[in-house]
């Protein structure tokens, strides 16, 4: 079945630095979007991408859309504690079939 | 705006039982969606409803699952019988179309002994 895969799978980084991650696809997908999901909650919507090659911002957080339509990037600049947590990628593919990434544990150390 | 809402939070079933779970999605989502996250991987569609229609079921099992979203607001997703490696959080999620934007509740942590 379809697979996205995210990497890295996990991060340990110093607080203010800034972390990558990224996502790749098989197939094309018509949007990225990318969660963050802490302890018992549900994941949280950070970021959507509609457009191949689609540069958005959210306050540290920037994601893209990659060229090929397989791929999506997610930075974050001077990381803080409670940037803790899993991030996921996630869209549907061009079969309109909703995908979860199998992703990035991010651990931030003051 | 009230978030998704789910329950129990909670669930603890021997295997062969059955359980229920409850999701209120978010006021004016027409797209509802139920996933089955097993700890350390990323949530896996079971069934996405359009209103009270079924757009996606293809990775639901059918033979122990179902879910019914009977007026096109809130949906129940069951498990009968239970087995072993049913033990998942069950997270809903709801959405706006024509986007693809989808919010999560905090999910039904399921432990099956």
């Amino acid at each position: 079945g379809q697979q996205l895969n995210q990497s890295p799978q996990s991060m340990f980084i110093q607080e203010g630095e800034d972390v990558s991650m990224n996502c790749t696809s098989s197939s094309i997908f018509n949007t990225w979007l990318w969660y963050k999901q802490e302890p018992g909650e549900g994941p949280v919507l950070l970021i959507a991408l509609y457009k191949a090659g689609e540069l958005t911002s959210n306050g540290r957080l920037t994601a893209q859309f990659g060229i090929t339509r397989k791929d999506s990037f997610l930075n974050i600049s001077a990381s803080i504690p409670s940037d803790v947590g899993i991030y996921f990628c996630a869209g549907p593919n061009t079969g309109n079939q909703f995908y979860f990434g199998t992703g990035t544990s991010l651990t931030v150390i003051p | 705006e009230a978030g998704v809402a789910q329950s129990p939070r909670y669930k603890i079933i021997e295997k062969r039982q059955s359980v229920a779970f409850w999701c209120n999605p978010i006021s004016g989502h027409a797209t509802l969606y139920w996933y089955q996250q097993i700890l350390g991987q990323g949530p896996k569609l079971l069934i996405q409803f359009q209103n009270n229609g079924v757009v996606d079921d293809s990775q639901l099992p059918k033979d122990r699952f179902s879910a019914e979203r009977l007026k096109g607001v809130d949906s129940t997703l069951k498990i009968q019988p239970a087995k072993l490696e049913d033990s998942a959080v069950y997270l809903c999620a709801s959405s706006f179309p024509p986007g693809n934007e989808q919010y999560f509740g905090p999910g039904t942590r399921l432990t099956v002994t």
